[in-house]
């Protein structure tokens, strides 16, 4: 079983709200990811994290932020959701393993709707 | 342009019997190809990794083929079971950094019966 942790699992909001989807891993990873996946399409990558301090966009273009405060953590915001929003929320982690590739560890995942 | 087509998108058998699932890539340069298997409403879970080098790798039920020549990947559930029910997702890694660009497929639907 993979240690990282998203919260909340379900959230149903109106529009505007101000969001944060949590993330957190104990497995010392020190990269991180948020995906986003919409029924029968494949995931794409929003936002990365290589460590402390480094935050990166990733492929899809989201209105959403994120920061890397703490290894352990990497939280989502959406300042002001939009019915555009809903989707499914997936975070990731990968730490060295002296291999050139690591393995990849997802989160249950956070189902947003946005009202 | 980098992709991963999986087929067929979605398949229903009957408990018991066995299964493919098939992917092809376009993906270069290529690092590694991945199989994951996602339950209804959680979070993808590795089934296996191969690197160029390897042709087959089995994990249990789940054995994964990978043919570099033609671009091409297979998963094979043995005995299936209800609980095999979940979408099967391709990924597919390039070697266009320390980390690797992930290529994912939009997974192949697999329903199984009593």
């Amino acid at each position: 079983e993979a240690d990282i942790y998203q919260t909340p699992r379900y959230l149903v909001i109106g529009t505007g709200k101000k969001i944060t989807l949590e993330c957190s891993q104990t497995m010392g990873h020190d990269k991180m990811y948020w995906y986003q996946q919409d029924p029968g399409m494949e995931l794409h990558l929003i936002h990365y994290s290589y460590g402390v301090n480094s935050t990166e966009k990733g492929d899809l273009s989201s209105e959403s932020t994120v920061s890397r405060i703490r290894t352990e953590h990497f939280p989502l915001t959406l300042e002001s959701a939009r019915p555009s929003h809903t989707s499914q929320y997936l975070c990731a982690s990968s730490g060295p393993s002296g291999k050139k590739y690591g393995e990849l560890f997802f989160g249950e995942g956070s189902r947003l709707t946005v009202l | 342009k980098n992709q991963v087509e999986q087929s067929p998108q979605s398949l229903i058998i009957l408990e018991g019997k066995n299964c493919t699932l098939q992917c092809n890539y376009t993906v270069s340069p290529f690092s590694n190809l991945r199989w994951y298997k996602q339950d209804t409403g959680r979070g993808p879970v590795s089934l296996t990794i191969m690197t160029f080098s390897e042709n087959t790798k089995s994990n249990g039920r789940y054995t994964a083929t990978l043919d570099a020549d033609t671009k091409q990947s297979s998963l094979h559930i043995t005995a299936s079971q209800l609980s095999d029910s979940a979408s099967y997702i391709c990924v597919v890694s390039d070697r266009g950094s320390t980390l690797g660009r992930l290529y994912f497929g939009r997974g192949t639907q697999l329903t199984v019966w009593p």
